[in-house]
């Protein structure tokens, strides 16, 4: 079956300026979580959404930063006036929750550049 | 203060070579988790860990709960297996939040 899809690939825009990264996850699994990656960097937790519960949002690192998950599938994630240290590769993994088993698929990623 | 720490950074083999990659670990955790990640940048999960050890192929993953450790072992190592190899932990205490190392780059060199 069809795996995870991110887009755009690639995003460069202005300091300033929103953006919008979608992640359309595995049909099924109710867990979805976005990563940041920045250059030389480890991957960083963003937030965490799990079927209809409330989305852990504790790893969004500023209120210039939201996602929502409609219907318990496609991802947005958003950055509204983008700095430059938000330049990343941000990172959706569809993920499937099975007791205590987390098997997580991540897409391609969003390689964002802020210029 | 980093919660992963991976050891070594960078590790350049043979092949054939058995590997051995680190994961030390200082929060309570529910999981522990082996990520792959290619050079173009896909990352695929290779193990999930909450005791003991797992075995798939020629990759075998241990932990030890009590030493907050985990190790990666890639036996009969092969270029492609060359990728940046991290180890990422669920924490107990937030229950969803992974917390990950910066990775181990692998270069298997024919």
């Amino acid at each position: 079956g069809a795996g995870v899809s991110q887009s755009p690939s690639n995003k460069v825009t202005e300091k300033g300026k929103d953006v919008e990264l979608r992640c359309d996850p595995i049909s099924g699994h109710t867990a979805l979580y976005w990563y940041r990656q920045s250059l030389g960097q480890g991957l960083e937790f963003l937030i965490y959404f799990q079927g209809n519960s409330a989305p852990d949002k504790s790893g969004l690192p500023s209120d210039r930063f939201s996602a929502e998950r409609t219907g318990g599938s496609v991802s947005t994630l958003t950055i509204q006036r983008t700095q430059q240290e938000d330049s990343a590769v941000y990172l959706c993994a569809s993920t499937l929750v099975s007791g205590n088993s987390y098997e997580q698929y991540f897409g391609p990623g969003t390689r964002l550049t802020v210029t | 203060k980093n919660e992963v720490e991976q050891s070594p950074q960078n590790l350049t083999a043979q092949e054939g070579e058995f590997i051995t990659i680190n994961c030390s670990y200082s929060v309570g955790i529910s999981a522990l988790h082996w990520l792959q990640q290619h050079p173009g940048g896909g990352i695929v999960s290779l193990f999930m860990l909450s005791s003991g050890k797992k075995k798939h192929g020629r990759l075998i993953a241990t932990i030890n709960i009590q030493e907050k450790h985990s190790s990666l072992h890639i036996t009969a190592s092969h270029p492609r297996d060359s990728a940046v190899y991290i180890c990422a932990v669920r924490s107990l205490n937030t229950g969803n939040q992974f917390y990950f190392g910066t990775g181990t780059s692998l270069t298997v060199i024919p």
